[in-house]
């Protein structure tokens, strides 16, 4: 059974930094690119940032271009990103999801919450 | 990257259907057939319910069904139920291979 359970939502001030993981089973880890994708609260779905099984390909969106970090283990089955200079629009829950090769995100983790205020 | 668009809502009632769009560009949506469509229950993860334009997982319900034509992906959820009642989103691959969603629809069952 696939499992994603993320780690690392919190309260944090803006300027802050934060880094989220996500464990990863049930499946061959290192095959698959894997994602980030936020949701503002009641608001819609953001991608946020996607790596390929061996991090040779990573893709940001704008929004978060040149502050986010992704990066992978594929040793320890773990996703990690690493959020620099938060902003409060930043707030959101982050997902972490498997993510295919024909774009779409078969699996997701049950998400953590990040909270971007002072 | 703009959102793709979709309507805010949509209603119906059990037993009719429904049509969800989501209308993008000819760099996204026009541009191949890798468009996605996810149901999210509140407080849930969204759940992926159609692929490749007109794909259904195994496990989902052979009332949800989907087209495209053109930059305008469809969505339609036949014999309606009470258990429909979600958000809806659609997504697609872009023109520098990252990934765009649509803004979201919720829809009510009447």
């Amino acid at each position: 059974e696939v499992q994603l359970v993320e780690s690392g939502g919190a309260l944090v001030r803006p300027g802050g930094s934060l880094r989220l993981s996500c464990a990863a089973s049930g499946f061959s880890f290192s095959s698959y690119s894997m994602s980030w994708v936020r949701q503002a609260p009641g608001k819609g779905l953001e991608w946020v940032s996607s790596t390929t099984g061996t991090s040779a390909y990573i893709f940001y969106a704008d929004s978060v271009k040149g502050r986010f970090t992704i990066s992978r283990d594929n040793a320890k089955n773990a996703l990690y990103l690493q959020m620099n200079s938060l902003r409060a629009e930043d707030t959101a829950v982050y997902y972490c999801a498997k993510y295919n090769y024909n774009y779409d995100f078969d699996y997701w983790g049950q998400g953590t919450l990040v909270t971007v205020s002072s | 990257q703009s959102a793709l668009t979709q309507p805010a809502s949509v209603s119906g009632s059990p037993g009719q259907s429904i049509t969800i769009s989501c209308t993008g560009t000819s760099s996204d949506i026009g541009g191949h057939n890798f468009v996605s469509w996810y149901q999210q229950n509140p407080g849930m993860a969204p759940k992926l319910i159609i692929y490749e334009v007109t794909n259904r997982p195994s496990g989902v319900s052979n009332r949800f069904s989907a087209s495209k034509s053109g930059n305008t992906a469809s969505l339609i959820i036949s014999e309606l139920q009470a258990e429909d009642e979600a958000d809806y989103y659609c997504s697609s691959k872009t023109a520098s291979s990252t990934l765009v969603f649509g803004g979201g629809t919720k829809l009510t069952v009447l």
